[in-house]
């Protein structure tokens, strides 16, 4: 089955401090690999995503992430967290095939709480 | 702003009756997406559309349809409700439905069966 896992459901990091949300894919052949940002009552918002070539991706809002094909994981970070980051993170992954539309498939998803 | 709407905002609802959901994509996306957000699911998808035409379906049951029109909103029908459909159920958008492309996800339409 193809699948995205999220293994932490809270990641807490004192503002200021680098962050990692972690997120490890399982699908054949190479993924197209995605992260969203869902705030309270709101509808989620784009961040970044992988599709091919340079392993770093740079998103909004400082966010970056790293394309790993050893590791199979697509980790959020960014090097100084705000309490502002604070929500809920999803990543998500379209497996590489042709036809058949892309749905996204998200992982379970993991809390961010960035404290003073 | 992702430049997705969805109506309404809020619904409530009693078990055994039909509710309609809608979306408007950004302009010029040709392709709608639905999925479902609950807490025991997480976030699902339900259908996708391009240009009117179904382009893939996912997890949607048989009481749930969907449809898109000539102007490109599209409408989400579920009937028979049960306290279970309660979720928040978002729409996205994309220019022509492509792997790579990014889904822009409207702010959802939270339904509450009870």
């Amino acid at each position: 089955a193809q699948s995205v896992a999220q293994p932490e459901d809270q990641v807490n990091v004192a503002e200021g401090n680098p962050l990692t949300v972690k997120c490890t894919y399982s699908v054949s052949g190479n993924p197209y690999l995605f992260w969203y940002v869902q705030y309270p009552n709101r509808g989620l918002q784009f961040l970044l995503k992988y599709i091919t070539g340079d392993n770093l991706v740079k998103g909004s809002y400082g966010f970056e992430a790293e394309f790993n094909k050893s590791q199979t994981s697509f980790h959020l970070k960014k090097p100084s967290a705000l309490v502002s980051d604070s929500a809920l993170y999803f990543c998500a992954v379209i497996p590489p095939r042709r036809g058949g539309g892309n749905k996204l498939t998200f992982g379970t998803g993991t809390q961010l709480k960035v404290e003073l | 702003d992702s430049g997705v709407t969805q109506t309404p905002k809020h619904l409530i609802t009693a078990t055994g009756q039909r509710v309609t959901l809608r979306c408007s994509p950004r302009s010029g996306d040709l392709s709608v997406y639905w999925y479902q957000q609950s807490l025991d699911q997480g976030l699902q998808f339900l259908i996708q559309y391009y240009n009117g035409e179904e382009r893939a379906k996912g997890n949607i049951l048989e009481r749930f349809s969907a449809q898109q029109f000539p102007d490109l909103h599209s409408e989400l029908n579920l009937s028979s409700l049960e306290l279970g459909d309660s979720a928040l159920y978002f729409c996205a958008s994309s220019v022509v439905g492509g792997v790579t492309e990014t889904q822009y996800f409207g702010p959802g339409t939270r339904l509450l069966v009870l």
